[in-house]
């Protein structure tokens, strides 16, 4: 079954901030961020693990509740450069395909 | 490193035709997928290998979609007959059990008429 992205789309101001949210209603492994700009293929930006630790890298970053199966994306004093649509991809078990998300797509405006 | 290989970019053929989608893994990476892109349904998995084994055939749509991985380095996704409903984006992706991060190559626009 699809994670589910919250929102769907989110027009921000260069320097605002963001959040993006990712549940689903199955036992989550992993949860992997994309970032695919239009006429691109999608980028991978972080992969968070069962057990394992928030991570982040410079001004993006993101957690994993495991108790509520959902995963949250910030991005901080955002960028034009962060334009695009964001995708979460979840695996269950020891699987080590995704299933993606309907994304979100982010608008950062100067 | 050249990345995720595919090819061709755009492809347009008609309705009933055969269509070959071909996708160069980067090289150590033992897993390889394979998923279609569209407004509607987004990005849907077709199939996914590891050591060139098909693991997860679900997502194939019918008995017109067959993949193959005959090496470590080569994959194809056959269409045949193709129908207007095909019409996507096909993306392959590869990745290792050290980076589990997926590598997508730059996918094959395929329009059928």
């Amino acid at each position: 079954q699809q994670p589910v992205q919250s929102p769907q789309a989110v027009i921000l101001r260069e320097g605002e901030d963001a959040v993006i949210n990712c549940s689903s209603s199955k036992a989550l492994y992993s949860v992997h961020w994309y970032r695919q700009k239009h006429g691109e293929a999608p980028v991978f930006l972080m992969i968070l693990l069962k057990g394992g630790e928030q991570k982040g890298h410079e001004k993006i970053s993101a957690s994993f509740n495991e108790k509520k199966q959902q995963s949250s994306l910030y991005l901080t004093a955002s960028q034009l450069s962060y334009s695009g649509t964001y995708f979460c991809g979840a695996s269950s078990g020891s699987a080590r395909q995704l299933t993606f998300g309907s994304g979100t797509q982010l608008t950062v405006l100067p | 490193d050249a990345g995720v290989i595919q090819s061709p970019r755009h492809e347009v053929t008609e309705m009933g035709q055969e269509v070959t989608l071909r996708c160069k893994p980067i090289s150590g990476h033992n897993s390889l997928f394979w998923y279609r892109q569209t407004m509607m349904r987004g990005l849907e998995l077709l199939i996914y290998f590891n050591n060139n084994v098909p693991i997860d055939d679900s997502g194939m749509p019918e008995d017109r979609f067959s993949a193959k991985m005959p090496n470590a380095s080569f994959s194809t996704l056959k269409i045949q007959p193709s129908e207007p409903r095909d019409s996507a984006v096909y993306f392959c992706a590869s990745s290792s059990e050290m980076n589990y991060g997926y590598t997508f190559g730059s996918g094959t626009r395929l329009t059928v008429v």
